[in-house]
């Protein structure tokens, strides 16, 4: 299970922290992404992180403004957005990437948290 | 950057099939890509259905089968319920290791 939490209202210019906390696997054995969703729009990337947490990858859009980073001892999963822009204000999810013999599948996902910016 | 396409909706009668396909503007989707299709209801997270092309989850109704067609992912529903009306999403790996998702195809069952 995954469980979001951090979203809220938030002024242009401004930063916050999501967090994800995670049960029921074994954390650090997974990849973990941020994917978020515009109301109304699809899901998009965001971010990724694999399990020992040192290689991470981001989306164009976010890239020097957002930080992803894990805490393999907590279980939890963090995404500190800053800079935060209109078009940023989205539901973000966090979800699990898994490997198998037949590759690669992202299977478990969070609810979200919403995160809005505006003044 | 890749932009993956999907048709925007889709009507489907119950007890039909309909298939929704995914394509790449890099080229064609192949199994590298280990494309994934992923229902979404409305104010809920997404739902893995498929993955590496044609895996099933152990949740997957048999209904739903993924495969490749013509250089695209496929998704077919066979047998469709009222309840998959729902928002679907292609979803592909790329050598980056980044998410790319398709745009999303709207299904409705009338």
């Amino acid at each position: 299970q995954l469980v979001e939490s951090g979203g809220g209202l938030v002024q242009p210019g401004g930063s916050l922290r999501l967090s994800c906390t995670a049960s029921g696997f074994t954390f650090n054995n997974y990849a973990m992404h941020w994917v978020r969703q515009a109301p109304g729009r699809g899901l998009e990337f965001v971010s990724a992180i694999n399990g020992d947490g040192d290689s991470t990858y981001y989306a164009d859009s976010v890239k020097a403004r957002f930080t992803v980073s894990r805490d393999n001892a907590k279980s939890t999963l963090y995404l500190q957005m800053g800079s935060l822009r209109a078009e940023d204000m989205a539901v973000y999810h966090c979800a699990r990437e898994a490997y198998d013999s037949s590759g690669y599948y992202v299977d478990i996902w969070g609810r979200g948290t919403m995160v809005t910016v505006s003044s | 950057q890749t932009v993956v396409t999907q048709e925007p909706s889709l009507t489907v009668s119950p007890g039909g099939t309909v298939t929704l396909t995914c394509a790449s503007s890099t080229g064609a989707v192949t199994s590298l890509h280990y494309p994934s299709w992923l229902q979404q209801k409305p104010g809920q997270a997404p739902r893995s259905l498929t993955y590496s092309t044609s895996n099933k989850h152990s949740w997957t109704p048999a209904r739903f089968s993924g495969s490749l067609l013509g250089g695209k992912a496929a998704l077919t529903l066979s047998g469709v319920q009222p309840e998959d009306e729902a928002d679907y999403y292609c979803l592909l790996f790329s050598s980056g290791g980044n998410l790319v998702f398709g745009g999303g195809t709207k299904l409705t069952v009338l």
